[in-house]
C-alpha cells in the first residue's frame, strides 16, 4: 500500500467556482502534513500546513482527519493561477523526510 | 527563486552508465534531501544528508549513493543506470532536522536513460 494516495484527476474546474480534494495517509503515527503546489515542469513549493483544527490562508482550506487518515485542500473562488498539480504531502519518517502523493492536478477553465 | 541551484539541468544517458548530479543549497541551509519524481508521480525520497552524514533513506538500491560536503552542497550519484531512472532529480534543502515540512527545492535535473 502506498504511503500517500490521491486521485490524480484531472480536475476541470471552471472559473470562480470551488473544488475540493483530498488524500489518505497509510502510517497512522506520521506527524505532520502539507500541501504543495507544482507548477507544470517546475519543482514543488510548500503552499500550506495542515493542522487537525483546519486551517485557511485566503482562497484556501485543509482540513486534518487523523481518525480516518485524510487530509483535505479546498480551493475557492477558483482563479486560472490556479492551475496546477497539488501535492499531498507527509512527514511520516520525520526529519523533514516526507512522502508525497501522486498529486491532483487542477485546471481552471475560463 | 529558492536558491537552490542544480546541475545539470538535463543530461541523457544510455543503460549502464554512472551519472553524477549536483546541488548547491540555499545560503545558511545544512540539510540536503534528493527525491526522485518519474513522470506523473509524485516526488519519492531517495536520502538526505545532514552536515554531511547521511540521515536517512528511502527505498532505493545502493547503486544510488550520495555526499555532502562541508558547504554544505550535495552530489547524488547513480551507477549502472536502468531505464527506470528516467525521471526528474530534485535536490531540496532546509535548516536543520526541525518537522517544519518547508523545503526549498532546486528546479532539478531531468535524466534520461536510453
Amino acid at each position: 500500500r502506498k504511503e500517500v494516495e490521491q486521485d490524480p484527476g484531472p480536475f476541470n474546474v471552471p472559473e470562480g467556482a470551488t473544488v475540493a480534494f483530498n488524500c489518505t495517509y497509510s502510517n497512522s503515527a506520521s506527524q505532520s502534513f502539507f500541501w504543495y503546489r507544482q507548477d507544470c515542469r517546475k519543482e514543488p513549493k510548500l503552499l500550506m500546513s495542515v493542522y487537525s483544527s483546519g486551517n485557511e490562508d485566503g482562497r484556501f482550506t485543509a482540513q486534518l482527519n487523523r481518525a480516518s487518515q485524510y487530509i483535505s485542500l479546498l480551493i475557492r473562488d477558483s482563479k486560472l493561477s490556479d492551475s496546477a498539480t497539488y501535492l499531498c504531502v507527509v512527514n511520516i519518517y520525520g526529519n523533514n523526510r516526507l512522502a508525497f502523493g501522486k498529486g491532483n492536478q487542477v485546471v481552471v477553465i475560463p | 527563486e529558492t536558491g537552490v541551484t542544480q546541475s545539470p539541468t538535463h543530461l541523457i544517458k544510455t543503460r549502464g552508465q554512472q551519472v553524477t548530479l549536483r546541488c548547491s543549497s540555499q545560503s545558511g541551509h545544512n540539510t540536503v534531501s534528493w527525491y526522485q519524481q518519474a513522470l506523473g508521480q509524485g516526488p519519492q525520497f531517495i536520502f538526505q544528508y545532514y552536515r554531511e552524514e547521511e540521515n536517512g533513506r528511502g527505498n532505493f538500491p545502493p547503486r544510488f549513493s550520495g555526499l555532502q560536503f562541508p558547504n554544505y552542497s550535495s552530489e547524488l550519484n547513480v551507477n549502472a543506470l536502468e531505464l527506470d531512472d528516467s525521471a526528474l532529480y530534485l535536490c531540496a534543502s532546509s535548516l536543520g532536522l526541525a518537522n517544519t515540512g518547508e523545503l526549498f527545492f532546486g528546479e532539478g535535473s531531468r535524466l534520461t536513460v536510453l
